[in-house]
């Protein structure tokens, strides 16, 4: 079946620009994660979505960051304003969404690299 | 923020070679360790879901052990072959947050 798309794969945009980023998760999966990996860091957590409860934004290093979930499915991240240290690849991920017990399996899209010049 | 680390950061062995990276984590409120394979260019693959101290994971050639009261996990590739080389991921899940490590990279060289 299908995984986990992003669109797009890559994308340069000027400073002071908006940019939106946009996942497709695995059809069924209740659970959205969005993750960033700056040059030489690790994946840093941004928001995690579950059905149809309020998200976890506490990862968002700004108030020029959000994300939105429609229908359950599709999210889009948006970056208000970008600057050049918010260059990163933007990594989305879905799981089927069972809390109990932590084995529930994440599985990752392609990425979104991210250059603000 | 929790603090996940692995070790070593990067590794080069030769074709043939076992080899074994260790992440460490916070030992309290355990949810789960994940392992991840993340190839150049591509997603990261999961690998192992750990849930249970003392659990033991094996796919082919590679495997997990894990230690939640001490907070360790070790991953090992028996063998390695060029086909391994990947930056290896652990995540540490607490509730419904994962705090990953910086990755060991691995090269294997034929």
């Amino acid at each position: 079946g299908a995984g986990v798309s992003q669109s797009p794969s890559n994308k340069v945009t000027e400073k002071g620009k908006d940019v939106e980023l946009r996942c497709d998760p695995i059809s069924g999966h209740t659970a959205l994660y969005w993750y960033r990996q700056s040059l030489g860091q690790g994946l840093e957590f941004l928001i995690y979505f579950q059905g149809n409860s309020a998200p976890d934004k506490s990862g968002l290093p700004s108030d020029r960051f959000s994300a939105e979930r429609t229908g359950g499915s599709v999210s889009t991240l948006t970056i208000q304003r970008t600057q050049q240290e918010d260059s990163a690849v933007y990594l989305c991920a879905s799981s089927l969404g069972r809390t109990s017990g932590g084995g529930d399996t994440q599985y990752f899209g392609p990425g979104t690299r991210l250059t603000v010049l | 923020i929790l603090n996940v680390e692995q070790s070593p950061q990067s590794l080069h062995v030769q074709e043939g070679d076992s080899t074994n990276f260790t992440c460490s984590f916070p030992s309290s409120n355990f949810y789960a360790l994940h392992w991840y394979r993340w190839e150049t260019a591509k997603s990261p693959e999961a690998l192992f879901v750990m849930t249970l101290n003392g659990d033991e994971k094996k796919k082919g050639r590679i495997s997990a052990t894990l230690n939640t009261k001490e907070g360790y996990s070790y991953l090992y590739i028996k063998g390695s072959q060029p086909e391994d080389s990947a930056t290896y991921l652990c995540a540490f899940r607490n509730f419904n947050k994962f705090y990953f490590g910086s990755g060991t990279k691995l090269n294997v060289k034929p």
